[in-house]
């Protein structure tokens, strides 16, 4: 695609549900990353991708948390038993290769837990 | 752990000229991106730098000194559209996550 899509763009959930967020990243993009954003703070990483391998999830915040990529292309970011705490914008990125590549976002997620 | 540090909130007049700095430290330091976020949006890629000195590209600059763990964004002949966040980023090793700052909110005024 054109650039990184995700779905839903807002979810309101009850406290106690689980939810997914899909990431689609750019046609060919190698590593993908999930961060969470808080309003007026810069994006914190929670885990991330080199094609189907995940390379790293010590930004997940408990084990509530997880995440996917079993083809190395679409991502999901499962959380469990949703808590007013998790109300946040969730943020893909994806980078074209390994080493310094720039990390071009998707428009999020933008997540309610009432 | 990993600090990086750069201003709240700035605001500047249309048609000026704004530097927006940057200080970092990190466990490790393989390049340093800057992002431009308006309100709403998703970040976008703005500048990188990965040896010390001035990249320009057209209104935007950005500098980079190591040593120092500093960097700043300069922003030329300013326009209303430049108001948002600029975020600074750092790589602090290969095809890693980038460490943010919590971004500069600037604001231009006429």
């Amino acid at each position: 695609g054109a650039g990184v899509s995700q779905s839903p763009r807002y979810k309101v959930t009850k406290r106690g549900q689980d939810v997914a967020l899909r990431c689609d990243p750019i046609s060919g993009h190698v590593s993908l990353y999930w961060y969470r954003q808080a309003l007026g703070q810069g994006p914190e990483f929670l885990t991330y991708f080199n094609y189907e391998a995940q390379q790293d999830k010590s930004g997940l915040p408990n084990d509530r948390f997880s995440a996917e990529r079993p083809e190395g292309s679409i991502s999901t970011l499962t959380i469990q038993r949703t808590e007013q705490r998790d109300s946040a914008m969730y943020r893909c990125a994806s980078s074209l290769a390994t080493g310094v590549e720039t990390q071009y976002f998707g428009p999020g997620t933008r997540l309610l837990v009432l | 752990g990993q600090n990086i540090d750069q201003p709240t909130e700035m605001t500047a007049t249309e048609g000026a000229i704004v530097q927006i700095n940057c200080t970092y430290q990190t466990s490790g330091f393989n390049g340093l991106f800057w992002y431009q976020q308006h309100a709403g949006e998703a970040p976008t890629f703005l500048s990188y730098n990965v040896l010390d000195g001035l990249e320009e590209k057209g209104r935007f600059s950005s500098f980079l000194s190591r040593s120092k763990g500093y960097s700043y964004l300069l922003l030329k002949e300013l326009q209303m559209k430049d108001s948002a966040s600029y975020l600074c980023a750092v790589s602090t090793s290969g095809n890693t996550p980038l460490v943010f700052g919590k971004g500069t909110r600037l604001s231009v005024i006429a």
